[in-house]
């Protein structure tokens, strides 16, 4: 397994202000992903955050709003820009060790609220 | 065609008892089904997995029950315990010469496990 942290654990901002995620694996992996997730709501994947290339953005979500770093294979950041209250939300850090393997593992979440 | 379809939405069941959470899928390239318990601040943890070319996998008091013509897969929880409560969601993806896909998850059950 791969055990994965966040920081902040949560964070209240105002609106228009924009804040930045960090996700730390404990080693290596291959894949990294950020999700969100609305309270009491299922998982909606944001992107998949590549290491020494652009991220890959689902349907609905734009770099310009949510970027996304990936240094090295053990860390990723993504901001959550101009925030509205829209944005509040649990936001996931996911990783999978390897392209072809299937276990998913996921970080305790960042609990965003935009006020 | 990618959705996975989860029910029930919320489930109590006495302690002791056995609790069952279905998911319904369409895509017959789905290879891989896990299972993930999510407790109230925290992040979804994966409890168990199967592959379809097996019909059970019991993993202590965790059973995913998978039946490929009906495509359909279903969690057990024996002798249910109220540090079980949780929700909990299924999940689908599959394999390709090009690694694995995102993962497809369902809504969620809340489960409530009652003393």
């Amino acid at each position: 397994s791969a055990v994965i942290s966040q920081k902040p654990s949560r964070d209240i901002c105002q609106r228009g202000t924009s804040l930045t995620i960090q996700c730390q694996v404990d080693s290596q992996v291959t894949m990294m992903f950020w999700y969100r997730q609305q309270p009491g709501q299922s998982l909606t994947l944001i992107a998949t955050a590549n290491q020494g290339s652009e991220a890959t953005y689902e349907s609905g979500f734009v770099i310009d709003k949510f970027p996304i770093s990936r240094p090295n294979l053990t860390f990723s950041t993504l901001t959550v820009s101009n925030m509205s209250p829209e944005d509040s939300s649990i936001y996931l850090c996911s990783a999978r060790r390897h392209k072809e393997t299937y276990e998913q593992y996921f970080g305790p979440g960042t609990r965003l609220t935009v006020t | 065609q990618q959705q996975v379809k989860q029910s029930p939405q919320s489930l109590i069941v006495q302690k002791g008892g056995i609790s069952i959470i279905n998911c319904a899928y369409e895509n017959t390239a789905f290879d891989y089904f896990p299972w993930y318990q999510q407790f109230p601040g925290k992040g979804p943890a994966l409890l168990i997995a199967i592959r379809p070319d097996v019909s059970e996998k019991k993993e202590g008091r965790f059973t995913i029950s998978f039946n490929k013509s009906a495509k359909q897969f279903s969690l057990h929880i024996m002798d249910s315990q109220p540090g079980d409560s949780a929700t909990y969601f299924c999940a689908a993806t599959y394999h390709s010469g090009a690694g694995s896909y995102q993962l497809t998850f369902g809504k969620g059950t809340k489960l409530s496990v009652i003393p």
